[in-house]
């Protein structure tokens, strides 16, 4: 698990802000997801990463913006922060279908 | 796309009894199954994985067995423990696709002691 990290572990920001959560994984994996974490709703897929360069949209996209420039890294972008995006996120890396998860970044919106 | 769904979604049990979780899913070409638990605070982890050319798979004290025909599969722990309270979520994947896991909204099991 020390193989996937996120940064930062803990965010507060105001509406309409813009906030980069980060996510940096040293096991060269090819896959790479977000998700966010709410109760009630288990684990929603944000996007996700099949290669450097290559993004697609999961089933939580709107207001999210990634890129993949490494094969380690893969930044989460909320363009212009809302009270309805607080929640807990997880970046996670996989191999032939099994996920490994980061610590998680819990992110308040005031 | 693939629906995962778990009932019940909290369980209560008597340290020592058994711990039955039940997981359905929709698509027919699934054929990777994990389970995840998580502790309060912590992130998800792995605790055992099934694929469909098996029907169930043990470790130490947990299983999960896996019916195709019914599109089901559940985790069983036996001689359950206080340090088993958590959060377990049960996912389903075509592997060799895009990696991607449909997970279930979870159940909180609590062990009684």
């Amino acid at each position: 698990d020390a193989g996937i990290t996120q940064s930062p572990r803990y965010k507060i920001t105001e509406t309409g802000r813009q906030v980069t959560l980060m996510c940096h994984q040293t096991w060269s994996h090819s896959y790479m997801f977000w998700y966010r974490q709410d109760l009630g709703h288990g684990l929603r897929l944000i996007y996700y990463s099949a290669a450097a360069d290559i993004t697609d949209k999961g089933e939580v996209p709107d207001g999210y913006v990634v890129s993949r420039s490494k094969t380690e890294n893969f930044p989460l972008t909320l363009e212009s922060a809302t009270r309805s995006q607080t929640s807990v996120y997880f970046c996670a890396s996989s191999v032939d279908s099994e996920q490994f998860f980061g610590p998680g970044t819990r992110l308040t919106v005031l | 796309g693939e629906n995962v769904e778990q009932h019940p979604s909290t369980l209560s049990v008597q340290e020592g009894d058994s711990a039955v979780i039940k997981c359905t899913y929709s698509d027919s070409a699934s054929n990777y199954f994990p389970w995840y638990k998580q502790e309060l605070g912590k992130r998800p982890q792995l605790i055992i994985d099934i694929r469909s050319n098996v029907g169930e798979k043990k470790d130490q004290r947990i299983a999960v067995t896996l019916n195709k025909t019914a599109k089901h599969f559940s985790l069983h722990i036996t001689e359950t423990q206080p340090e088993d309270s958590a959060v377990y979520f049960c996912a389903a994947s075509i592997t060799g696709a895009n990696s991607k896991l449909t997970f279930g909204k979870g159940i909180t099991l609590s062990v009684r002691p």
